[in-house]
């Protein structure tokens, strides 16, 4: 099935510095979602984007729908230790399914 | 509120043999919706169930099937298994039509030998 470009692929950071990813589609969506998943657990919903334009926080996290509705950005501000794990985008267009990104595995070094 | 719960744990299958895995909503979710995620990989959508009915099926082979239960309950059948079957199973619920946030269970693990 269609997958989601997300980029980057993993990243390694040290604890304090923000990080930024993205999700690129050839598709247009009418939603995206960015899930955390840990390892040996199913993805947790972060944040969910219902607009063209949208920039949503929850916490240190901040997420954009972007213009073209072709893609969305996660950023994560001062990073902690606790931040680990594989950050997924996820976008619905006008089928009965949503497409998952292929995933950034995030390091954070104390 | 307890969230989504996905049974079993794990499971270990030889090839050719035929593995059920189960699935409970959140309380008030009428939406299912099971994802393949193979190891080190993205999830693949398989199926989406409302109402008792499939909604939606992933390219996947009919091997892959389920089905959802009047108590919104969920069940995955995957028969004559294959080694390349091996992934982690997760089922996700929403409150569609009302929202497409999804929300996911831990998952199944099933190994095939």
């Amino acid at each position: 099935g269609q997958q989601l470009n997300q980029s980057p692929q993993s990243m390694f950071i040290q604890e304090g510095e923000d990080v930024s990813m993205n999700c690129t589609s050839s598709s247009i969506f009418n939603t995206w979602l960015w899930y955390k998943q840990e390892p040996g657990e199913g993805p947790v919903l972060l944040i969910a984007l219902y607009k063209a334009g949208e920039l949503t926080s929850n916490g240190r996290l901040t997420a954009q729908f972007g213009i073209t509705r072709k893609d969305s950005f996660l950023n994560i501000s001062a990073s902690i230790p606790s931040d680990v794990g594989i950050y997924f985008c996820a976008g619905h267009g006008t089928g009965n399914q949503f497409y998952f990104g292929t995933g950034t595995s995030l390091t954070v070094i104390p | 509120e307890a969230g989504v719960t996905q049974s079993p744990t794990h499971l270990i299958k030889t090839r050719g043999q035929q593995a059920t895995l189960r699935c409970s909503p959140i309380s008030g979710h009428t939406s299912v919706y099971w994802y393949q995620q193979a190891l080190g990989l993205g999830l693949q959508f398989l199926l989406w169930y409302d109402e008792g009915e499939e909604r939606n099926r992933g390219n996947f082979p009919p091997r892959f099937s389920g089905r959802q239960f009047p108590n919104y309950s969920s069940e995955l059948n995957v028969n004559a298994l294959e080694l390349e079957d091996s992934a982690l199973y997760l089922c996700a619920s929403s409150l569609f039509p009302e929202a497409y946030e999804q929300y996911f269970g831990p998952g199944t693990r099933l190994t095939v030998t």
